[in-house]
């Protein structure tokens, strides 16, 4: 079975300061990563995904993440902080052949202050 | 990015009676569509997954004979919530699979269901 850890349930950061928001996944196989953000009464947006090649793998408004095999993690991270950027941030995983089926990890609040 | 509506995006109904939600991918061809629900607070719940032209396949605990699954069409999924009663509200939300990357999954923007 897979499995996402998002081991902090609110992540407060100041605007402009670097944001990391921490997803620890455990998957037999190898993994097809993803990170969505939520907006309030909204759906997923995507964000960015890990499926093979580089490590580092960038994405939308900023973002990007970084594959650690051996860590079994793929933390969300951005260099400075917005505001905007406050909503709630998911991390997914699925496994080739895996039919598909997206496993979520239980959603990490991010707020920016000013 | 690949667009996904759904509609509507929200509805009241009484209990006893049965709601449709629709989810279309807007500018892409999609054979398979997923049908989530989501907890206040609390993630993403898979409930079936929607293959166009043949029946879905509902994840453990979910009633088939509940959450009715349609999938008409390359672009259109819709999930019937038959006699539904307070404990199904809850919000709905669907998403699809681009087929040119089929990796991901892109979502539509939710329905509120609140069941009186």
């Amino acid at each position: 079975a897979q499995s996402v850890a998002q081991p902090e349930d609110q992540v407060n950061v100041a605007e402009g300061n670097p944001l990391t928001v921490k997803c620890t996944y455990s998957v037999s196989g190898n993994p097809y990563l993803f990170w969505y953000v939520q907006y309030p009464n909204r759906g997923l947006q995507f964000l960015l995904k890990y499926i093979t090649g580089d490590n580092l793998v960038k994405g939308s408004y900023g973002f990007e993440a970084e594959f650690n095999k051996s860590q079994t993690s793929f933390h969300l991270k951005k260099p400075s902080a917005l505001v905007s950027d406050s909503a709630l941030y998911f991390c997914a995983v699925r496994v080739t052949g895996g039919g598909n089926k997206l496993t979520f990890g239980t959603g990490t609040q991010l707020k920016v202050e000013l | 990015g690949a667009v996904v509506s759904q509609h509507p995006s929200w509805v009241i109904c009484k209990s006893g009676t049965s709601v449709k939600i629709e989810c279309r991918s807007l500018d892409f061809q999609a054979t398979t569509m997923f049908w989530y629900r989501q907890f206040p607070k609390q993630s993403l719940m898979l409930m079936a997954t929607s293959n166009e032209g043949s029946k879905a396949t509902y994840e453990q605990g979910v009633e088939k004979d509940k959450f009715l699954i349609n999938h008409a069409s390359l672009t259109l999924s819709t999930l019937t919530v038959t006699s539904a009663h307070p404990e199904d509200s809850s919000f709905y939300i669907c998403s699809a699979r681009v087929i040119s990357v089929q990796e991901t999954q892109y979502f539509g923007p939710g329905t509120r269901l609140l069941v009186l």
